[in-house]
């Protein structure tokens, strides 16, 4: 089944403690991005990357790290969170720009504490 | 840049009557937009696309949308709403590296 999988789907962490929200696709989806949810405000984008080894800041990068070592993996990482980074995540993937779609995971509620 | 307004942060509507959820576009070349749901505790799915093909789009769950260039909207209706629709829905467009999409409307139906 294509999918893109994130783990894990919850997480309470206190501030500061590293952590990393996985993200794996398995339809060979050159296009790759991480989103977070916030209530009024949507869906803004944290980085994205076109391939491998080559990522890019989006709307929302401050805090995060992301990194592309294999095409199917695109791992968020969050060196020191804070509680500004309480929020629902997203990561999802595309075939290539323009016009198609995006496929999205079934999030991930992050809780900083 | 391209981006998406929609009107209305939440809209009710009867169980059986008229669903009309609202979005423009602001775009200076011709858009690629979508309608994604967000059902509780999900991920998004996609509802339907434009690009160019047909300028009235059906989806999937009895929702379409209609692509009005001289009025920048591309609203999302169904004829009959039921309870299962009860969602968040988002407009989006596709802005070269990114999905830019609007805030959202989340769709409550009375019973």
């Amino acid at each position: 089944e294509a999918q893109v999988t994130q783990n894990p789907r919850y997480l309470i962490t206190v501030t500061g403690k590293k952590l990393t929200v996985t993200c794996s696709q398995n339809m060979n989806h050159e296009y790759m991005s991480w989103y977070r949810q916030d209530p009024g405000l949507g869906l803004r984008q944290i980085y994205y990357s076109m391939n491998v080894e080559v990522t890019d800041k989006g709307d929302v990068p401050e805090g995060y790290k992301v990194s592309r070592k294999e095409k199917r993996n695109f791992p968020l990482i969050l060196e020191s969170p804070s509680p500004n980074q309480t929020s629902l995540y997203f990561c999802a993937s595309r075939p290539d720009r323009g016009v198609t779609e995006a496929f999205f995971g079934q999030g991930t509620r992050l809780t900083v504490v | 840049a391209q981006s998406v307004t929609q009107l209305g942060s939440h809209v009710s509507v009867s169980e059986g009557a008229l669903v009309l959820l609202r979005c423009n576009y602001s775009s200076s070349v011709p858009p690629y937009l979508f309608w994604y749901v967000q059902y509780p505790n999900q991920g998004l799915q996609l509802l339907l696309k434009y690009t160019s093909a047909a300028t009235l789009v059906k989806g999937i769950n009895g929702f379409e949308a209609e692509f009005k260039k001289s009025e920048t909207s591309f609203h999302l209706t169904k004829p009959s709403a039921h309870m299962s629709d009860a969602a968040e829905y988002f407009c989006a467009v596709s802005d070269k590296d990114k999905i830019i999409f609007g805030k959202g409307t989340r769709l409550h139906i009375l019973p």
